[in-house]
C-alpha cells in the first residue's frame, strides 16, 4: 500500500551541485505533478506530466528539469542547486477522468547553502 | 489566469468551537474545487471536493458548499477538536485542464 513514494527525504546541498529527486507510485496513474512548497506562498507547480514520454511547465519551472521515462516514476532534477531553491518539494499523482483525487508523496526537504 | 485565495492564518480556536476558513477563486468556466489538509510532517491529503455550483462537499464533520455567484468555497465545521490542527488548503483544477492549483494554506490550531 505504498501510494506515492518521494525519495530522499531530506538531503542539503552546496550551491551549484546538482541532484535528481525520485517520484513513484504504484496506482497506475497517468497524471504527475512536482510542487514546491515555501512559508505563506502555498504549493505551487514546478512542472507536470500526463502520461510516460510527456512533461510540461508549470508556474516556476526555472532551475528545474524533469523527466517521465516510465509511467511510474517522475523525476525532478536541479542541475546547479541555488539557495532559492531551498524548499519543501511534493510529488503528486492522480488518475484520468472525472474528479479525480491527487494522493501526495511525503515530501522532501532540500536545503542549499 | 485560474488563482486561489485563502485567508491568512494562523487559526486558533478552542476545542469544541465553530469554524470557518474563507477561500475565494478565479477562473473561467466552472472548475472542481477542493480542500486539502496537512497534518505535520506530512504529505497533503483530500479532505473533501466540488465538482459544480451549489454541490456541498464534505467529510469527518467539514463541509464547503460551491458557490459560483461569490466564487467561494469556504470550510465549515462545527465543533472543532485539537486532532483536527494542520494546514488547510482550498485547491482548484480549471476547466480542460490538468493542473491543480493552490492558495497559501491557512494553518490551524485548536487549543484544548
Amino acid at each position: 500500500n505504498a501510494g506515492v513514494t518521494q525519495t530522499p527525504k531530506f538531503r542539503v546541498l552546496k550551491t551549484g551541485q546538482s541532484m535528481t529527486l525520485l517520484c513513484a507510485q504504484d496506482m497506475n496513474h497517468e497524471y504527475m505533478y512536482w510542487y514546491r512548497q515555501d512559508p505563506g506562498m502555498g504549493l505551487r507547480l514546478i512542472h507536470y506530466s500526463v502520461g510516460e514520454g510527456t512533461t510540461a511547465k508549470g508556474e516556476v519551472p526555472d532551475g528545474y528539469n524533469v523527466s517521465r521515462l516510465k509511467k511510474q516514476n517522475f523525476l525532478l532534477g536541479l542541475e546547479s542547486a541555488a539557495p532559492s531553491q531551498t524548499s519543501v518539494y511534493f510529488c503528486a499523482s492522480r488518475s484520468t477522468g472525472g474528479e479525480t483525487e491527487a494522493f501526495f508523496g511525503q515530501g522532501t526537504r532540500l536545503t542549499v547553502v | 489566469g485560474n488563482s486561489v485565495t485563502q485567508m491568512e492564518g494562523p487559526v486558533t480556536l478552542s476545542e469544541e468551537a465553530f469554524l470557518t476558513i474563507n477561500c475565494t477563486y478565479t477562473a473561467t468556466g466552472y472548475p472542481s474545487l477542493f480542500w486539502y489538509v496537512q497534518y505535520p510532517g506530512e504529505g497533503l491529503q483530500l479532505l473533501l471536493k466540488a465538482t459544480k455550483a451549489d454541490d456541498k462537499g464534505s467529510n469527518k464533520g467539514f463541509e464547503a458548499t460551491y458557490r459560483k455567484e461569490t466564487t467561494s468555497f469556504h470550510l465549515e465545521k462545527g465543533s472543532v477538536q485539537v486532532s483536527d490542527s494542520a494546514v488547510y488548503f482550498c485547491a482548484l483544477r480549471g476547466d480542460s485542464s490538468y493542473k491543480l492549483i493552490f492558495g497559501s494554506g491557512t494553518r490551524l490550531l485548536v487549543r484544548p
